[in-house]
């Protein structure tokens, strides 16, 4: 069973560059996350779709945003990579929002 | 809003117990709970409901204070594998996505 599956794992970015991380779970959630873990910070929430078509921020929604493709995927993409966002991204979904979060193993991600 | 937990960190002799607790400053209707070792995701333990429902580990239990806005994890007997971090969550306003605490960090020695 894949779970929760991010691309890519590791990823080192210019600053000023752009890129996206890709999220897809299998378990037909209807809620997806993404958070970020900095040393001694816990994991904070980005962006988060609470149902396919919809998206809101979370606690630090600048500088990144996101898409719902569909039931399956959820993707965050960095306009203009800042140093700042140095940091291990996860993704994660679960069946509805007070359920069960399943995570994926993170992408690692540093911005020189 | 974030979570407070304490202690930050622990360190045990397998066999003995700890507790985590996780305090909030607004009415909870929720509390999860997740382990996070080393290098890896973030795993679900449990959530504690509003009412005394609790679904999750048979190993590790957890208590619920609605009027003190607060929960426990409880780790009795503590093993080697207890080790890594462990986050308490509560659901935000839109009682969706988790507002997860920092973290309490602890190490199971031999």
């Amino acid at each position: 069973n894949a779970g929760v599956t991010q691309t890519p794992k590791f990823q080192v970015l210019k600053t000023g560059q752009s890129m996206t991380l890709q999220c897809a779970q299998d378990m037909n959630h209807n809620s997806m996350y993404w958070y970020r873990q900095d040393p001694g910070m816990g994991l904070r929430l980005i962006y988060y779709s609470a149902s396919e078509g919809t998206t809101d921020k979370g606690e630090v929604p600048n500088g990144y945003n996101v898409s719902r493709l569909n039931k399956r995927e959820f993707s965050l993409r960095l306009e203009s990579a800042a140093p700042s966002q140095t940091s291990v991204y996860f993704c994660a979904s679960s069946e509805q929002g007070d359920t069960e979060a399943f995570f994926g193993q993170g992408t690692r991600l540093t911005v020189v | 809003q974030q979570p407070v937990q304490s202690p930050q960190a622990v360190i045990l002799r397998e066999g003995e117990d700890a507790v985590i607790n996780c305090s909030s400053s607004k009415a909870l209707y929720s509390v999860h709970w997740y382990r996070q070792k080393h290098g890896e995701a973030p795993v679900f333990l449990m959530i504690l409901l509003k009412g005394g429902e609790q679904k999750g580990h048979d190993k590790i239990s957890a208590s619920f204070n609605e009027k003190k806005q607060q929960s426990s994890l409880y780790l009795t007997a503590s093993q080697l594998s207890y080790s890594g971090t462990y986050f308490c969550g509560i659901p935000g306003h839109s009682g969706y996505a988790l507002n997860f605490g920092k973290g309490t960090s602890l190490l199971v020695t031999p």
